[in-house]
């Protein structure tokens, strides 16, 4: 299972700002590492949200922000619209895995 | 505009061998590391494995070191993966994902991504 761990589910009504958690350690979020979210809406691949914690790509409306303080991390999406329905996911590297790890994911619902 | 595109899935029986491809586009390939990023039917995100952009560093997640081997044709702009012993739990969609980031690659984030495909493992 993932070292990463983030609410199974939020939900929200349109217009309410929602926040996900991504809860690490000291092997991970906690060392240093960078924190970035992704997006998948059903049926299609990942797309990056949030880059370096709190960096948004080109593109991507700035309803969406990250932030990051000590072993854990945040998304938050501001003014909820119905096209946010998705899974999303933090991504970080862990020194004791030596690799890239994922959060468990978090389905947000649009009420 | 950048493209990915995986090829190469499909059934496979326990203990058996499969090769993916990506082929890559529209961003200069060898300038950059890469990574297979799998995802069981109805689960999350796993990440697999990743190479340098020379091909010299590979890394793999501990669920498949030692079956699994990355590697890259900067010549042909693709990228595989080397599945074998494969076993029930590596069914998955595999998207292949070109990486970014400043400084180590201890930092990287996923910037593009492929649409998949999907390797079944099955009797």
């Amino acid at each position: 299972q993932s070292v990463l761990t983030q609410p199974p589910s939020v939900s929200g009504a349109p217009g309410q700002r929602v926040t996900i958690s991504c809860t690490g350690s000291s092997s991970n979020i906690g060392a240093g590492y960078d924190v970035h979210w992704y997006q998948q809406l059903p049926g299609t691949a990942p797309k990056p949200l949030i880059y370096g914690n709190s960096n948004r790509p080109s593109g991507v409306p700035d309803r969406f922000s990250g932030s990051k303080s000590g072993t854990s991390a945040s998304l938050a999406i501001s003014g909820l619209q119905a096209e946010d329905e998705a899974d999303y996911y933090c991504q970080s590297y862990d020194s004791s895995l030596s690799g890239y790890v994922f959060g468990t994911g978090t389905k947000v619902t649009v009420l | 505009e950048v493209q990915l595109l995986e090829s190469g899935g499909g059934l496979v029986q326990p203990g058996g061998s499969l090769r993916l491809s990506c082929a890559a586009s529209g961003f200069t390939f060898r300038s950059y590391a890469m990574s297979w990023v799998r995802q069981a039917p109805g689960k999350g995100l796993e990440w697999v494995s990743a190479i340098s952009g020379s091909g010299g560093s590979t890394y793999y997640a501990d669920s498949v070191k030692g079956r699994f081997s990355i590697s890259r044709d900067n010549s042909k702009n693709t990228l595989y993966l080397q599945m074998s012993s494969l076993r029930a739990e590596d069914t998955a969609v595999y998207y292949c994902a070109k990486a970014r980031g400043s400084g180590s690659y201890v930092q990287y984030y996923f910037d593009f991504w492929g649409q998949g495909t999907l390797v079944t493992v099955s009797s």
